[in-house]
């Protein structure tokens, strides 16, 4: 398997603008997170799906953001307008399952610039 | 609400020398799991080894175990003989359960293996 894609690796971007990440998770995989790393708060959960439906978007900093999951292997997580502390790095997982016994698999991440 | 707590921020340590990293967590759910994740420079997350709050024995994983003491709440990593390589962030992860599925992480310890 591939394992869990995402795209871009990088972006750079203007404040004001609109930011789009995309993610592919593992074939399979009933479950997927969104989470974002800074330097300040660590690795956050922002989202997770469970068959394609958000479950809990309690960690979403604020309604810039907006996730979605269209189908199986695709989610996005849209940052509009994005700000220079929106800059981190953005991982995606997913997870066959849930629960204590569940290794989720993450994604290289997207390093986003926000100038 | 679960807790993870890394007191380690850095360490170096000589290669071919055992190393442990230090996680505590903190949890009133009785199912819960332990996870380790290594992330190199490159910036990808890797899973290393997962424990299971009703594992009696400690997981182990090649070079990798863990070194799990439910009563003190403590999940440390054990790394046998260091390579350059190890060189890495590692960060402790924690499933609690309560209908929230995602990991709550650490922050992490920044390990530096010396020739």
């Amino acid at each position: 398997d591939a394992g869990v894609i995402q795209s871009p690796r990088h972006e750079v971007t203007e404040m004001g603008q609109e930011v789009t990440l995309r993610c592919k998770p593992i074939s399979g995989h009933d479950y997927l997170f969104w989470y974002r790393q800074t330097m300040m708060r660590g690795l956050e959960l922002l989202i997770y799906f469970n068959n394609n439906v958000p479950i809990d978007d309690s960690g979403m900093p604020e309604d810039r953001f907006s996730a979605k999951m269209p189908n199986a292997s695709f989610s996005t997580l849209k940052i509009q307008p994005s700000e220079p502390r929106d800059s981190a790095v953005y991982f995606c997982a997913s997870s066959l399952f849930a629960g204590a016994l569940n290794e989720q698999y993450f994604g290289p991440g997207t390093r986003l610039t926000v100038t | 609400a679960q807790k993870i707590t890394q007191t380690q921020p850095g360490m170096f340590v000589q290669e071919k020398e055992a190393v442990t990293l230090d996680c505590t967590y903190d949890t009133s759910d009785p199912s819960y799991g332990l996870f380790w994740y290594k992330q190199p420079s490159s910036g990808e997350m890797i899973f290393l080894i997962y424990q299971g709050s009703y594992d009696q024995q400690n997981a182990t994983e090649g070079r990798y175990s863990l070194n799990f003491q439910k009563a003190r709440k403590s999940a440390n990593l054990v790394i046998s003989a260091s390579q350059l390589g190890d060189s890495a962030m590692y960060f402790c992860a924690m499933y609690s359960g309560g209908g929230a599925d995602g990991l709550t992480f650490g922050k992490g310890t920044h390990l530096i293996i010396q020739p």
